[in-house]
């Protein structure tokens, strides 16, 4: 079975400064990644996926994450946050093997402060 | 943008009551799952539906649930006699195929069991 650790629960960080969201995954088959966001009151949006072949995955909303398979890591990063990205961000796997099923993170809480 | 919607948003019952929670997936979608997330907690699996019926479900997905494509475009959970620990938020979602195929998310309903 798939497991999903994101080890920060809250990141504050202040606008314009870059952000950095940890996801670690455990997995014994190969694996589909993904980050999603929940803006309040909303349901969860794709940022971005890894799927195969480059592991630097560009994203929506001027976010990028990197995939280091020897780590089993997928950390999603943004260079310069606004007021608007904070939200709450999901990682997530799905194995290759079979299945749809996809298995989440805990989620990390970004605050953007001014 | 084409949506997953759900109703109601907000949910209150009497434990041992039957719920019923409502989403219409995205219209030329083929695959239908269920997700839960009890405050605090992962958001997790519950079951995926194809081609009307059943192909995953997770050990939360007990007799207590079901689910149903009863038209072309609804698609329900019910949980039949609900208990304390079903409170939580449910979360729907649909995609067009399986494999790598983006899994697209409604807004979530609130269950809470009195």
């Amino acid at each position: 079975a798939q497991s999903v650790t994101q080890l920060d629960s809250q990141v504050p960080v202040f606008e314009e400064a870059p952000v950095e969201l940890r996801c670690n995954y455990s997995s014994s088959v190969s694996v589909y990644l993904f980050w999603y966001v929940q803006y309040p009151n909303q349901g969860l949006q794709l940022l971005l996926k890894y799927l195969s072949g480059s592991t630097l995955v560009k994203g929506i909303n001027g976010f990028e994450a990197e995939f280091n398979k020897s780590q089993t890591s997928f950390h999603l990063r943004k260079p310069s946050v606004h007021i608007s990205d904070t939200a709450e961000y999901f990682c997530a796997v799905r194995t290759k093997a079979a299945g749809n099923k996809l298995t989440f993170g805990g989620g990390t809480r970004v605050l953007v402060k001014p | 943008e084409p949506e997953v919607t759900q109703t109601p948003s907000h949910q209150v019952t009497q434990m041992g009551q039957e719920v019923i929670l409502r989403c219409v997936p995205i219209s030329n979608h083929l695959y239908f799952y269920w997700y839960r997330q009890i405050l605090g907690q992962k958001v997790e699996f519950l079951v995926s539906f194809y081609n009307n019926e059943i192909s995953e479900k997770s050990e939360i997905f007990d007799d207590q649930f079901s689910v149903e494509r009863p038209d072309g475009s609804n698609f329900t959970l019910k949980i039949r006699s609900t208990k304390l620990e079903d409170s939580a938020m449910y979360f729907c979602a649909s995609s067009m195929r399986t494999g790598n195929n983006e899994q697209f998310f409604g807004p979530g309903t609130r269950l809470t069991v009195l």
